[in-house]
């Protein structure tokens, strides 16, 4: 169990570039999530899989952000024409296919700088 | 109460105090709390899931509490060590699963 892992851990980007971020999940975990974290406040869902189904998007998540988890195992996270404003920690998480009781378990992060 | 509220924001306390953080959330339509610990450059780290109501939970020196009829769940350190120092955040899940946490409580334990 390496834990879930995300890739960069770090992105400086310039405005109106397209960035991807990808989260390889811990195996065997069918739920696969993405947060995202701006200074001050508390991580913000976006979007989340069961298995290789987009199940929800929250309405934080628009159109130039897009979602994959092809094959129900990594994931990654795009977003086209970043603006000042993505710049922000984005956070993978993945879990058992929900039970209450269930743990979510995160990785360290992908930070992104727009600027 | 709409959103997951914590208090304090912040927090330091001296090396072995004993401390104490509240979350407050929505009673309705609740399935289960988490708390999570982060550190700097680290990933959060789950503390505890707690569902129901009277829950308490404990990790060592980390406890943690539930009522979900009042719509609060507590968070104690006892004897606080430098190595507690972190964001302290709190998270509640509906029935979809998607956590909605709060701003969190940043501990510093002065050595």
């Amino acid at each position: 169990d390496t834990g879930v892992s995300q890739d960069p851990r770090h992105k400086i980007t310039k405005r109106g570039q397209n960035v991807t971020f990808r989260c390889d999940p811990i195996s065997e975990h069918n739920r696969l999530y993405w947060y995202r974290q701006t200074l001050g406040q508390g991580p913000e869902f976006l979007t989340y899989f069961q298995n290789e189904a987009q199940l929800e998007k929250s309405r934080l998540l628009s159109d130039r952000f897009s979602a994959e988890r092809p094959k129900g195992s990594f994931s990654t996270l795009e977003i086209q024409r970043t603006e000042q404003g993505d710049s922000a920690m984005y956070l993978c998480a993945s879990s058992l296919t929900y039970e209450a009781g269930n743990t979510i378990y995160f990785g360290e992060g992908s930070w992104l700088t727009v600027v | 109460i709409l959103n997951v509220e914590q208090s304090p924001q912040s927090l330091h306390v001296q090396e072995g105090d004993s401390t104490n953080f509240t979350c407050s959330f929505p009673s309705s339509n609740f399935y289960a709390l988490h708390w999570y610990r982060w550190e700097t450059a680290k990933s959060p780290e789950a503390l505890f899931v707690m569902t129901l109501n009277g829950d308490e939970k404990k990790k060592g020196r980390i406890s943690a509490t539930l009522n979900t009829k009042e719509g609060y769940s507590y968070l104690y350190i006892k004897g606080s060590q430098p190595e507690d120092s972190a964001t302290y955040l709190c998270a509640r899940t509906t029935g979809a699963n998607n956590l909605f946490f709060g701003t969190g409580t940043r501990l510093t334990v002065i050595p």
